[in-house]
């Protein structure tokens, strides 16, 4: 599996701003991915972050929100903007080596928008 | 329907226990499925995959998959309170996208 890294680890961020949330992995991976976990539950996947091209969002989740960087193999990122308290989350980047089915996931970003 | 469900917990079990988790999946078209821990404030890890019907084990884990009944369980046998977690399934189609279940909670009482 990839070591991921994601920075911030936490943060707190007042209503209206914008956080921009980094991962990055040790190897060159095809296929990134963003997810969120809010309090209590399970995992719903935002997008899929696409090297050389624009991510491509899930049902309920807009670019303008959740704009996407991908600018390598290695590295993406994911700004959550003009929050609000509803954004309040843990935020995760995963990563599929190359074989096409596992995915591992980084340590996460904890949100919490006050 | 769900795409993925779990059966409902917490599950409390006693150290040395069987602990037996279950999921089931509303398309018959998934072709990987895939059981992750996820500790209190932590990432999910993955500890078990399998693809084809029947068991695979590793170490105190057996994972179990049934396509016709669109059923997968995980099973850890000789509990230890460090398998305390939430246990997530998920489930992939024949494209990239994870699925997952709500999770089951599972507390090993020493």
């Amino acid at each position: 599996s990839a070591v991921i890294s994601q920075k911030p680890s936490r943060d707190i961020c007042q209503r209206g701003t914008s956080l921009t949330i980094q991962c990055q992995v040790d190897s060159q991976v095809t296929m990134m991915f963003w997810y969120r976990q809010q309090p209590g539950q399970s995992l719903t996947l935002i997008a899929t972050a696409n090297q050389g091209s624009e991510a491509t969002y899930e049902s309920g989740f807009v670019i303008d929100k959740f704009p996407i960087s991908r600018p390598n193999l290695t590295f993406s990122t994911l700004t959550v903007s003009n929050m609000s308290p509803e954004d309040s989350s843990i935020y995760l980047c995963s990563v599929d080596p190359g074989h096409g089915v596992e995915q591992y996931f980084g340590p996460g970003t904890r949100l919490t928008v006050t | 329907q769900k795409e993925v469900e779990q059966n409902s917990g917490p599950l409390s079990v006693p150290e040395g226990a069987i602990a037996s988790l279950n999921c089931t999946y509303s398309d018959r078209g998934s072709q990987s499925f895939f059981w992750y821990r996820q500790y209190s404030g932590k990432s999910p890890e993955l500890i078990m995959s399998i693809y084809s019907n029947g068991d695979k084990e590793d170490g105190r884990f057996t994972a179990q998959l049934n396509k016709a009944s669109q059923y997968v369980s995980l099973l850890i046998r000789d509990s230890q309170p460090s398998d305390s977690a939430t246990y997530l399934c998920a489930v992939k189609k024949d494209d990239y996208k994870l699925s997952f279940g709500a999770g089951t909670t599972v507390t090993v009482r020493a």
